[in-house]
């Protein structure tokens, strides 16, 4: 079915460094994909959206890009904070117009 | 800014009492939706709605009903609350039927904890 498959964590990572949590959906369609993100003791907030294939998606220096030939929507930052310690997750439209999750991708910085 | 709200923010309740959630949202989004969200932060879709009486349930089976008399508001209910119902519930809402594969907009959630 149509499913996201994301990296287990967490991710551990010193402040500075370069942060990758990869993605890979079920090629069923062209599906419009997402990176959400869940700090702690709040829902969660849309990061970033690519709707087709080659889109990149950025945000607040965060980017991610919709690679069709290998089905992957890798999550990326050159230089992470300790404000970005939170949950990642991906997500895709299902065929049925609804919204599934990855399993979610706890991020740690430390300073 | 908050443009969905869920109450309360934390819930602690004994085994067998009835409980409802409330989630309203200001957007005029169609679309509404819960998560339930497990401790290993897994999300699971329970109930969606395309818009005013209508309601769906979603891929992971709940004792819990929803309704949907008004766009904005789309409680949760728990008619009998159980010890296994303790988990993070979360709403959300989207323009889903002005803009396909439109975001969610997501509640800063309700934590139920039922003993």
């Amino acid at each position: 079915g149509d499913s996201v498959t994301q990296m287990e964590g967490p991710v551990t990572l010193s402040e500075e460094a370069f942060l990758t949590i990869n993605c890979t959906y079920t090629a069923t369609g062209y599906p419009s994909l997402f990176w959400y993100v869940q700090y702690p003791g709040e829902g969660l907030q849309l990061l970033l959206k690519a709707t087709k294939a080659d889109d990149k998606g950025s945000n607040k220096g965060f980017e991610a890009t919709y690679r069709k030939e290998t089905t992957s929507f890798h999550l990326e930052k050159g230089s992470v904070q300790v404000s970005d310690s939170a949950v990642y997750f991906c997500a895709r439209y299902t065929g049925f117009q609804k919204l599934v999750f990855g399993t979610g991708t706890r991020l740690l910085v430390s300073p | 800014e908050a443009d969905i709200y869920q109450t309360p923010r934390y819930l602690v309740i004994g085994t067998g009492k009835k409980i409802t959630l409330e989630c309203s949202q200001t957007m005029g989004h169609d679309k509404m939706y819960w998560y339930q969200q497990d401790p290993g932060m897994e999300l699971h879709l329970i109930h969606y709605s395309y818009g005013v009486n209508s309601t769906e349930k979603g891929d992971l089976s709940s004792e819990s009903t929803v309704s949907r008399i008004r766009t904005e508001h789309f409680p949760l209910t728990l008619e009998s609350a159980r010890p296994s119902h303790t988990s993070q519930y979360l709403c959300a809402s989207s323009d889903g039927v002005r803009v396909i594969n439109s975001p969610l907009h997501f509640g800063n959630g309700t934590r139920l904890t039922v003993t």
